[in-house]
């Protein structure tokens, strides 16, 4: 059974302050490994990554996938309020587009 | 706005209520999925819908019954719900089925179920 692990569980940081969000994964055929950001209802996409070691970024926000160790990371840098929310990491594995999820990690953004 | 819709946003049904949850994409997508995401456990894929076709029910109850008239609407019928059938219901799309694409979530329908 495909397996997705995030953590921590949850973080509370104040503003300006770089975090690090971990995911790894335990699945079968890998094809991509994608990171959404659930504000309050509707996650909403931040990166899909299919290959090694190549970093993607988008402003304060990058992530990296290292396939060796089955894992992933996302880098917040100089953290606001507005990044509060729950970051979930999707992995697509096998034929078709089923995405398995971790559990999340919530993170609060303290003025 | 991500381009899919849901309604409504929120309910509350008795377990012996039928209800139907709606979602549209105006994406142009070929897909549809529907999501639960109940408190402390990683959202769960229940249906999928490929051209209007099923091609994934995993495992879901039943009292749970999909339905997708065409590419731009999904919806899902609830019948003899359970208290623990209570949770965030996310309607997802994407341009297709069996290559590497992303999702586009609506803002789901919070259910309870009394």
């Amino acid at each position: 059974e495909d397996k997705v692990v995030q953590s921590p569980l949850s973080l509370v940081v104040h503003e300006g302050d770089t975090v690090t969000l971990n995911c790894s994964y335990e699945v079968t055929n890998f094809r991509s490994l994608l990171w959404y950001k659930q504000e309050k209802k509707a996650p909403t996409f931040l990166f899909m990554l299919t290959s090694s070691g190549i970093e993607k970024k988008s402003g304060r926000l990058s992530s990296i996938l290292d396939k060796k160790e089955l894992s992933s990371i996302l880098n917040i840098t100089a953290t606001q309020t507005g990044d509060s929310a729950i970051y979930l990491c999707a992995v697509e594995a096998g034929a078709g587009n089923m995405l398995t999820f971790g559990g999340g990690t919530r993170l609060m953004v303290k003025p | 706005e991500t381009g899919v819709t849901q309604t409504p946003r929120h309910l509350v049904m008795g377990m012996t209520n039928k209800k139907s949850l709606k979602c549209e994409q105006h994406l142009g997508h070929n897909a549809m999925y529907w999501y639960k995401q109940s408190a402390k456990k990683p959202l769960e894929l229940m249906f999928v819908y490929n051209f209007k076709e099923q091609t994934e029910n995993n495992s879901v109850p039943s009292r749970f019954s999909p339905e997708c008239p065409n590419s731009s609407h999904l919806f899902l019928h609830l019948h003899t719900l359970q208290p623990e059938d209570s949770a965030l219901y996310l309607c997802a799309s994407s341009r297709g089925v069996g290559t590497v694409e992303k999702l586009f979530f609506g803002s789901g329908t919070q259910l309870s179920v009394l």
